[in-house]
C-alpha cells in the first residue's frame, strides 16, 4: 500500500519569498509522483510529475520539485512566489507501471500569500 | 478540447433523498475515477473504471453509493438514501490507460440538509 503525508497543513509566506511544501511518500512499490494544484472553488489542476530519469522536476508558474529516493521525499519549491500562487497543494502517488491506477493523495498544503 | 465535464455543480439535498451525480469524461479518455473531498479526510479514491469496466470500488463508503459507466463517455454516482454525511465535493477524473497523468473536472458540490 501507499500513503502520503505532507508535513505542512498551512505556509504563510510575502510575496516573493521563497516557498517549500514538504511531502513525503511510503510504498512498498515503485511510484510515479505528482504535485496539483487547487485553486478556491475549482477542481485540482496538474503542476508537475515525476516518472523517470532527472530528478529535478520543472511544472507549470515557475514550481519544481525534487525526487529523493533515499528520502523518500518529494519537496515543492519555488523560489519567489506571487499572490496568485495562494491556493491548496496537493501530493500524490501512483503505483509505476500500472497504468490506469487510482491516485493516492496526500492532506494537502494551504499555501498563503500576501503582501 | 473540452475537459472533464461534471453536473450538476452543486447539490442542495434534504437527507433521505436520491442522488445523481454526472460525469462526463475527456473524449477518448479510458480511465474515469471519482473523488470526494472533505475536510476530516482529504481526498479519497471512491471507485474507478478502465474501459467501462469497475475496477476497485473499494473505497465505495456503503451500499447506498453505486456508480455506472454505460459508456465510455458517461458515468453517474448516486447516493441513495442520501445522508448529512455525505455532504462533500466529488470529483470525476479521467486519463488515458497507458499514461500517468488524471485530469479532474470542477467538482460537484453536495450538501444534504
Amino acid at each position: 500500500a501507499q500513503s502520503v503525508t505532507q508535513l505542512d497543513s498551512q505556509v504563510p509566506v510575502f510575496e516573493e519569498a521563497p516557498v517549500e511544501l514538504r511531502c513525503n511518500y511510503s510504498s512498498s512499490v515503485s511510484v510515479y509522483l505528482f504535485w496539483y494544484v487547487q485553486y478556491p472553488n475549482q477542481g485540482l489542476q496538474l503542476l508537475l510529475k515525476y516518472l523517470s530519469g532527472s530528478t529535478l522536476v520543472k511544472g507549470i508558474n515557475g514550481f519544481e520539485a525534487e525526487f529523493n529516493k533515499s528520502q523518500t521525499s518529494f519537496h515543492l519549491r519555488k523560489p519567489s512566489v506571487h499572490i496568485s500562487d495562494t491556493a491548496e497543494y496537493f501530493c500524490a502517488v501512483s503505483r509505476r507501471n500500472q497504468a490506469g491506477t487510482a491516485l493516492i493523495f496526500g492532506k494537502g498544503t494551504t499555501l498563503s500569500v500576501s503582501s | 478540447d473540452a475537459g472533464v465535464i461534471q453536473s450538476p455543480r452543486h447539490e442542495v439535498t434534504e437527507m433521505g433523498q436520491e442522488v445523481t451525480l454526472r460525469c462526463k469524461p475527456i473524449s477518448g479518455h479510458n480511465s474515469l475515477f471519482w473523488y470526494r473531498q472533505t475536510m476530516m479526510r482529504g481526498l479519497e479514491l471512491l471507485i474507478y473504471f478502465n474501459n467501462n469496466v469497475p475496477i476497485d470500488d473499494s473505497g465505495m463508503p456503503e451500499d447506498r453509493f453505486s456508480a455506472k459507466m454505460p459508456n465510455a463517455s458517461f458515468s453517474t454516482l448516486k447516493i441513495q438514501p442520501s445522508e448529512p454525511r455525505d455532504s462533500a465535493v466529488y470529483f470525476c477524473a479521467s486519463s488515458l490507460l497507458a499514461q500517468e497523468t488524471q485530469y479532474f473536472g470542477p467538482g460537484t458540490r453536495l450538501l444534504v440538509l
